[in-house]
This record gives structure tokens, sequence and C-alpha cells, in this order.
């Protein structure tokens, strides 16, 4: 099994629906992120959680929200998807001082 | 605001030509250079870390270095199992976040 593990690998969705990413690790790390990658614009940063009570904004938050489950389990839902949505999202854990560890991403595409 | 420009954004080579990609930044005080590779439909995986300048870090045929103002990801002899994109990003002291760049896309002919 993938250290980091995002469902579903490819969505798409109509405008105005409701959606969620969801992400597990098995890493045992307590800091987790969601970002989202569009072309010429890089990895951008949309909300990151250091335990289960600690939910932060990054940088692209608006019309995002997420959960913490568990210290494994972190989701990232849009209320009500639009068609700039479309985009490539990564789930990560941080192993404090030694980098990122990625999931293999959820294209999702908004009609 | 922290930033991070990668140069070229598309480098094309012949196998065993080796080359050297450039990723500039402006930071309030570095805690971290990071470099990662990207697969087509992948996430990035983690390559190095550099903390400071003329620290340098080498896993087969790549090398990292950091300066003051930039890093470079020399690559030698490279084979076509080295395509891939190429991610730099930094982490400000003090920031939880990390800041990439846009990645160089780099393809290795055979």
């Amino acid at each position: 099994d993938a250290d980091v593990t995002q469902t579903p690998r490819n969505r798409i969705t109509k405008t105005g629906k409701r959606i969620m990413l969801e992400c597990s690790q098995t890493k045992g790390h307590d800091r987790m992120y969601w970002y989202r990658q569009d072309p010429g614009l890089g990895l951008r940063l949309i909300y990151y959680s250091f335990d289960v009570k600690d939910i932060n904004k990054g940088e692209i938050s608006d019309g995002y929200s997420v959960s913490r489950q568990a210290q494994a389990k972190f989701s990232l839902s849009l209320e009500s998807a639009i068609p700039n949505q479309t985009a490539l999202y990564f789930c990560a854990t941080e192993d404090r001082g030694n980098g990122y560890t990625f999931g293999s991403g959820t294209r999702l595409t908004v009609v | 605001e922290d930033q991070v420009t990668q140069s070229p954004e598309a480098l094309r080579l012949q196998e065993g030509e080796s080359s050297s990609l450039n990723c500039s930044y402006t930071v309030s005080g570095l805690r971290g250079l990071f470099w990662y590779r990207q697969d087509p439909g992948k996430g990035p995986e983690f390559l190095f870390t550099l903390y400071s300048a003329g620290e340098e870090k080498e896993k087969e045929r790549l090398k990292a270095t950091l300066t003051k103002k930039e890093s470079f990801l020399h690559i030698t002899a490279p084979k076509p199992e080295d395509s891939a994109t190429y991610l730099c990003a930094v982490q400000a002291r003090g920031a939880q976040k990390l800041v990439f760049g846009q990645g160089t896309r780099l393809t290795i002919n055979p």
C-alpha cells in the first residue's frame, strides 16, 4: 500500500455540486497538507493541519473546506464546485525537516 | 513575499549530455530548500533538502548545490529514465508552508 493514498484518482463533476476528496496516510505523521497544481502556476497550498484539532488556511482556501477526521485522514471538500477549480489536487504529509511525501493526486474536472 | 523561479521551463538533452537546472529564490530567512522529482500522473517525489549556503547533496546522477540566492541541480550523464519535471521549493524560517517554483520539464533522448 502507498504511504499516502488519495481517492478518487479522477473525478468529473458538474458546476454547483459538492465533492469530497479523501486522503489517508500510513506514515504516522502529524502534519498534513492539501495542494492544487495548475499548469504554469505550480503547487499552491489550500489548507494544512498539524494535528487533529489544528486546521489552517493556506494561500487559496476560498471555496474549499477540510476535515481532519483522525491523525491518518484529511479530507478536502468543494462545497459548490466551479470550473476554475479544475486542477490536479495533492495531499501530502511532512516528516519534519525531511520533506513531504505526496499522494498520487486526484485529477478533478468541473464542467 | 517569498518567491521561487526555476529555469529553464523545459530542457531537452541527449543521453549522456550533462547539464544543470536553476532555482533562484528570495526568502525572508531560509529554513530549507527542497528538490522534488515529478513523473507524469504522479505526485512529487522528495529528492533533497539543503539548509545552508555551500551545502551539497548527491544521489546517483544528481547533485544539488546551494548559494544564498540560488540552487542548482546538476545532472551528470543522464539516462532516459531521468526524464521528469523537477520542482524546487523553499521554506522560510517560522513559515509553515513550502513555496514551489513552476518546475523544469527535463527530457532525455536515447
